[in-house]
């Protein structure tokens, strides 16, 4: 079945430090593509998204392409803030009708 | 709009025990999914509800259950608690029109936290 294996945390970076959190993929088809992050106490919120490849998904400053030839979704950020401290997940559409999710990338940004 | 309403946040429950978490969904959502989320084996899939109909179901024993109502609030139940079962529990809902509800946006809830001693 379909799976996501993301970079394994924590990760710490300085505010303004470029964020890359590694994501790929293996899958039957070709399902959608997310990122979810996570902020505490709270559920899940959908950060992007692509649904085939060459998509680039994008919001607040985050980034990620779906890469068909590398089987990659990698999240990116130019400059991040204090404010993106929470965790990230990666997830595929599964054929459950769900989503799949990776373990989950905690990140720290530090002032 | 408001958004997922789970209720209760918190609960402590005995082994053996059962109990029922409640989510409210978006309104116009129609449907709900349910995820188990804990730090050992992450975020994994219960099942999901549209119109009242289970669509879908994950790798579970029967012991997990749920439903919906015509409101397409949704409710989930664990009978026979067991310590493996403490979690964070999450409820998603979207507007689900494909035959898979992940083609729709999934709105988590806080979820509820369940403490099995």
């Amino acid at each position: 079945g379909n799976s996501v294996t993301q970079m394994e945390g924590p990760v710490t970076l300085s505010e303004e430090a470029f964020l890359t959190i590694n994501c790929t993929y293996t899958a039957t088809g070709y399902p959608s593509l997310f990122w979810y992050v996570q902020y505490p106490g709270e559920g899940l919120q959908l950060l992007l998204k692509a649904t085939k490849a060459d998509d680039k998904g994008s919001n607040k400053g985050f980034e990620a392409t779906y890469r068909k030839e590398t089987t990659s979704f990698h999240l990116e950020k130019g400059s991040v803030q204090v404010s993106d401290s929470a965790v990230y997940f990666c997830a595929i559409g599964g054929s459950q009708g769900n989503l799949i999710f990776g373990k989950g990338t905690k990140l720290s940004v530090k002032p | 709009k408001a958004g997922v309403t789970q209720t209760p946040r918190y609960l402590i429950k005995t082994r053996g025990q059962q109990v029922t978490l409640s989510c409210s969904p978006i309104s116009g959502h129609r449907s709900v999914s349910w995820y188990q989320q804990t730090p050992g084996q992450g975020l994994q899939f219960l099942f999901e509800y549209f119109s009242e109909t289970q669509r879908n179901k994950g790798n579970f024993p029967g012991r997990f259950s749920g439903r919906q109502f015509s409101n397409s609030r949704s409710e989930m139940n664990v009978s026979t608690l067991e310590l493996g079962d403490s979690a964070l529990y999450l409820c998603a809902s979207s507007s689900g029109q494909g035959a898979s509800s992940y083609n729709s946006p999934l709105h988590f809830g806080n979820g509820t936290r369940l403490t099995v001693t």
